[in-house]
């Protein structure tokens, strides 16, 4: 069974950093694209960021470029999300996704980790 | 940035009865279109992809069809299970985008 578990959200002061990950399991991680989506409270869906297969193609929504990393681990089958300078604007549960290709369609989904960024 | 308007925002609707959710791109996205569903505190699930193609476990009464920049998502006769949140995404262009969302709702 295709598995996600997306770890390390929590409450960060703006501007701060927090780094969240995603533990895959059930299939070949290395073959696969990664994505993050994202969903503020109460509202609807936003892409994050994506990843190739190999890392060495990312993508990044305009709204988190420079402050936002996706990075992947093979080895470890996990996916990264390193976040910088954190805004109020950012809180949001986040969900890993798996890709058939860095652009979708996203397929399953983890069970989503809550960052909020509040002082 | 590709724009995805969904419509109706909700749709009130007894089991049985057929939805008709709508997705209108504000450019041409071929056919790169999928369809999500989601439930109260739930990821969303993929069901449809390709504009037309069900994932894999999706049942019979979900199809999707359109092209270019109309799409439709069809629920054949509402399950009670079916009450949710339906996003579109396009995977055309960058950067991805998703449709506001339509809420089917039990009447």
């Amino acid at each position: 069974e295709v598995q996600l578990l997306d770890s390390g959200g929590g409450l960060v002061q703006p501007g701060g950093s927090l780094r969240l990950s995603c533990v895959a399991s059930g299939f070949t991680f290395s073959n696969y694209a990664m994505a993050w989506v994202r969903q503020a409270p109460g509202k609807g869906l936003e892409w994050v960021s994506s990843i190739s297969a190999g890392g060495t193609t990312t993508y990044h929504a305009d709204s988190v470029k420079g402050r936002f990393t996706i990075s992947r681990d093979n080895s470890k089958n996990t996916l990264y999300l390193q976040m910088k300078s954190l805004r109020a604007e950012d809180t949001a549960v986040y969900y890993c996704a798996k890709g058939q290709y860095t652009s979708g369609p996203f397929d399953p989904w983890g069970q989503g980790t809550l960052v909020t960024v509040s002082s | 940035e590709i724009v995805l308007t969904q419509s109706p925002a909700t749709l009130s609707l007894s089991p049985g009865e057929r939805a008709t959710l709508s997705c209108r791109a504000s450019q041409s996205v071929t056919s790169y279109l999928a369809w999500y569903q989601q439930k109260p505190g739930q990821a969303p699930r993929l069901l449809i992809y390709d504009a037309s193609n069900r994932a894999t476990g999706v049942p019979a009464r979900f199809s999707g069809s359109g092209s270019g920049t109309d799409f439709t998502l069809t629920i054949s006769s509402l399950e009670p299970e079916d009450f949710a949140v339906y996003y579109c995404q396009q995977r055309s262009n960058w950067p991805l985008t998703f449709g506001g969302g339509t809420k089917v709702e039990i009447k």
